[in-house]
């Protein structure tokens, strides 16, 4: 079955720094992926998708790139704030008659001053 | 704007005992889902409704029981708490449609402990 898999947290930067959070990706057919960010007594919100191989999706200065023969979809930002500070979770839209989306276990980040 | 709304925020039972939390979405989505936060586990699904008048059982539907009243409201019972339900529980939607291109849109949570 579909499934999802990122980097284990927490990642702690210094304010400024380049963001990388890698997620990789196990699916039948052509998913949708997805990087959603939940701050501290919220729920998900969307950051960015990527509906094909190739397509790069970006928000508030985040970007990822939807690789297919790496099977990743790596969210990175080239400098944090700390209000950057949340978690992040790698997610797959695959086919199955609904909206099904396959989140990973999330990433949390914490950007210090 | 309110997006999907959740009742209540925060609630305590005790174990045996059963309640429902609440779920409205404003934005004319068809499909609604309800998930369970674990810590270490992300979010898994409990059960979902691809559009008014069905739900279907999701990853973890035990000890669970839903309604899809309206196509606004989805709501999820538990019928006899236990321990291991507690948990924070999100509700989402999503649409028009059902393609997987169609983001889910989420409310902030019910925070549910259970003694």
């Amino acid at each position: 079955g579909d499934s999802v898999t990122q980097m284990e947290g927490p990642v702690t930067l210094s304010e400024e720094a380049f963001l990388t959070i890698n997620c990789t990706y196990t699916a039948t057919g052509y998913p949708s992926l997805f990087w959603y960010v939940q701050y501290p007594g919220e729920g998900l919100q969307l950051l960015l998708k990527a509906t094909k191989a190739d397509d790069k999706g970006s928000n508030k200065g985040f970007e990822a790139t939807y690789r297919k023969e790496t099977t990743s979809f790596h969210l990175e930002k080239g400098s944090v704030q700390v209000s950057d500070s949340a978690v992040y979770f790698c997610a797959l839209g695959g086919d199955g008659g609904y909206q099904k989306v396959t989140f990973g276990t999330g990433t949390k980040l914490q950007v210090i001053p | 704007n309110a997006g999907v709304t959740q009742t209540p925020k925060f609630q305590v039972l005790k174990t045996g005992q059963s309640m429902t939390l609440q779920c409205a979405q404003d934005m004319n989505h068809n499909s609604m889902y309800w998930y369970r936060q674990d810590p270490g586990m992300g979010l898994r699904l409990i059960y979902y409704s691809a559009s008014e008048g069905t739900t279907d059982k999701g990853e973890v539907p035990n000890g669970y029981n839903v309604s899809r009243l309206n196509k606004r409201e989805f709501s999820l019972r538990l019928e006899s708490a236990a321990p291991s339900q507690t948990s924070v529980y999100f509700c989402a939607s999503s649409g028009p449609g059902t393609g997987r291109n169609q983001p889910q849109h989420f409310g902030d949570g019910t925070r549910l402990s259970i003694l």
